[in-house]
């Protein structure tokens, strides 16, 4: 079986700030991971993946992350934050042991104070 | 493309009352998920369609709850009867295969009282 610990529920930073967001998955094996962010009353939209190749990885409004295959993480960095960044954020991961079905953590609230 | 619509966007209810919720995929995409989000659970998965056939629904709460996809282009979600613990933010999201990036709909906000 899979799972995904997202390690903080709630991350309150000052605007121009850095800020990392943890994530954490179990898998014996090779995983598929994303990272999803939900703006106040919408959907969930994609950030970024990694499927293969380059651990570090970017994606849309600046974020990036990196996978470390020792450490099963999927950390998501970004050197400065704006307070339009403040959403939760969802990491998750697919691989054979869910039959390739993603399966999301349980969020983390980012709060970007100006 | 419009994206993954989802109607209605509000409902609300009464407990013992069927609700439907309705999904259009975004089209030429073969995969759909239906998810429940709560405060106290987070983002649940409850079934998925693989080409319109039901593939995991594992996770649809229980015997109350059922799921359609009669085409590629709509999908329904059915609570009968509705009770105040269903209340929830219920999402639809479609994809071109079950690795592939999940679009998501804007959800349904579920109340029922």
């Amino acid at each position: 079986a899979q799972s995904v610990t997202q390690l903080d529920s709630q991350v309150p930073v000052f605007e121009e700030a850095p800020v990392e967001l943890r994530c954490n998955y179990s898998s014996s094996v090779s995983v598929y991971l994303f990272w999803y962010v939900q703006y106040p009353n919408q959907g969930l939209q994609l950030l970024l993946k990694y499927l293969s190749g380059s651990t570090l990885v970017k994606g849309i409004n600046g974020f990036e992350a990196e996978f470390n295959k020792s450490q099963t993480s999927f950390h998501l960095r970004k050197p400065s934050v704006h307070i339009s960044d403040t959403a939760e954020y969802f990491c998750a991961v697919s691989g054979p042991g869910g039959s390739y079905i993603p399966t999301f953590g349980r969020g983390t609230s980012l709060i970007v104070h100006p | 493309d419009a994206g993954v619509i989802q109607s209605p966007r509000h409902e609300v209810t009464e407990m013992g009352q069927e609700v439907t919720l309705r999904c259009k995929p975004i089209s030429g995409h073969n995969s759909l998920f239906w998810y429940r989000q709560t405060m106290m659970r987070g983002l649940e998965l409850l079934i998925y369609f693989n080409n319109n056939v039901p593939i995991d629904d594992s996770g649809m709460p229980e015997d109350r709850f059922s799921a359609k996809m009669p085409n590629a282009s709509f999908s329904t979600l059915k609570i009968q009867p509705s009770e105040p613990r269903d209340s929830a933010v219920y999402f639809c999201a479609s994809s071109l295969g079950r690795t592939d990036t999940q679009y998501f709909g804007p959800g349904t906000r579920l109340t029922v009282l």
